[in-house]
């Protein structure tokens, strides 16, 4: 069974600095992986995705995750905070069943940006 | 163009009522999914459509929920009778395929509280 594993459920940065949110993954074959963030109120909102190409993926808002098989992890990174960055991300594998495409999410990192 | 679209916003009501939530999808878009989020965690897959036929309700306690798509558009998720572990948030998506790493787009989902 496919997994992800997010280190962290709560992380805290100033307004300008990096961000980094952690993951790893759990599977049988090559994955596909995403981002996805959640603002209060909002619905899910794909940040980027990997699907086997390039493992370094650029994402909306100035996102980036690199993909290390070496590492099996997938950590979600930013140069720079901006307020509007605080929100739950989820990072989510997705699975092939039979007939259909099945996302699992982890339990999800809530950034908090501080002035 | 339009999101996926859910009502109500937000339920309450006490333990063992029935109670049912809407979605409609993005136009054209064959693949339903609905998700439960309980607070503190990742959506789970409840169920997944594939045009009016379902693909995966692995996870669908189908001894109280019950889901339908008719005519592979709208979609109705039904609890009867709900239980206190019921409360959560109820996600809808859709995809315009199934093939694995497509992307789904979330509603803004209906927070059930059942007391």
């Amino acid at each position: 069974a496919q997994s992800v594993t997010q280190l962290d459920s709560h992380v805290s940065v100033s307004e300008g600095t990096p961000v980094l949110l952690r993951c790893n993954y759990s599977s049988s074959y090559s994955p596909s992986l995403f981002w996805y963030v959640q603002h209060p109120n909002k619905g899910l909102q794909l940040l980027l995705k990997y699907t086997s190409a390039a493992t370094l993926v650029k994402g909306i808002n100035g996102f980036e995750a690199e993909f290390k098989k070496s590492e099996t992890s997938f950590h979600l990174t930013k140069p720079s905070a901006h307020m509007s960055d605080a929100a739950e991300y989820f990072c989510v594998v997705s699975t092939r069943t039979g007939g259909g495409n099945k996302l699992t999410f982890g339990t999800g990192t809530q950034l908090k940006v501080e002035l | 163009e339009a999101g996926v679209a859910q009502s109500p916003r937000y339920k309450i009501i006490e333990k063992r009522q029935s109670v049912a939530f809407w979605c409609n999808p993005i136009s054209g878009h064959a693949t339903l999914y609905w998700y439960q989020q309980i607070l503190g965690q990742g959506p789970k897959l409840l169920i997944q459509f594939q045009n009016n036929g379902v693909v995966d309700d692995s996870q669908l306690p189908k001894d109280r929920f019950s889901a339908e798509r008719l005519k592979g558009v709208d979609s109705t998720l039904k609890i009867q009778p709900a239980k206190l572990e019921d409360s959560a948030v109820y996600l809808c998506a859709s995809s315009s395929s199934r093939a694995r790493g497509e992307k789904l787009f979330f509603g803004s989902g209906t927070q059930l509280s059942v007391l």
